[in-house]
């Protein structure tokens, strides 16, 4: 069975980097394509961006050149990094499998503040 | 960026009840639509795909449909435990984008 289980700190100072790991059992991440996505407090959805089989990625115009996703293939895993970051990134992180949206980990929790 | 506006954003029902929760794409986007069933603390579900197709373990009370630029989740009759939130989300052109939200509760 496909899984997948984000990790990382659950608050963030304003400026800072806000750095998140989803780990990655049951499939190949070198197989299909692998995103983030996050819950706004008040319900609002965003995609980020996604890292492909082939490590090519593809992001989120409105997050600038404040993203990264990379991967790990030896540890089946990949990451987001997400620059300078204000309260306005607090939010509930989802990483994905996102050629099909059809699993997804349990989300993490991350609030900007200091 | 396409515009996914969802209707309503609240929907008061009662069991049993058929109700249909609507997305207006404003581009095309052909086909390229899928919907999501979230329950608090939990992470999205996937229930429409290709914007009718139902995803594997979905019962057979939810559909999805198209007509023109307006994609609709209709739940034939709703049971308890489809109080949640819905969200769809639209896959045919980058960014993504979703729709606003519909937030599904007991009348």
């Amino acid at each position: 069975e496909v899984q997948l289980q984000e990790s990382g700190p659950g608050l963030v100072k304003p400026s800072q980097s806000l750095s998140l790991t989803c780990s990655v059992t049951g499939y190949s991440i070198t197989s299909n394509y692998w995103g983030w996505i996050r819950k706004f407090p008040g319900n609002k959805m965003e995609w980020m961006g996604y890292i492909s089989y082939s490590g090519s990625t593809s992001y989120n115009p409105s997050l600038k050149s404040r993203i990264s996703i990379t991967r790990d293939t030896s540890k089946n895993q990949f990451f987001l990094q997400l620059n300078s970051v204000t309260t306005e990134d607090t939010a509930t992180y989802y990483c994905a499998r996102t050629m099909h949206f059809d699993y997804w980990g349990q989300g993490v929790m991350v609030t900007v503040s200091s | 960026d396409i515009q996914m506006t969802q209707s309503p954003s609240s929907l008061p029902a009662s069991l049993g009840d058929r109700v249909t929760i609507t997305c207006r794409a404003s581009q095309d986007i052909g086909n390229y639509l899928r919907w999501f069933q979230q329950k608090p603390g939990k992470s999205p579900r996937l229930m429409i795909y290709g914007a009718t197709n139902l995803a594997a373990g979905v019962p057979s009370r939810f559909s999805g449909s198209r007509s023109g630029s307006d994609y609709s989740l209709t739940i034939s009759s709703l049971e308890s435990e489809d109080m949640a939130d819905y969200y769809c989300l639209q896959s045919k052109e980058s960014p993504l984008t979703f729709g606003g939200g519909t937030k599904l509760e007991l009348k």
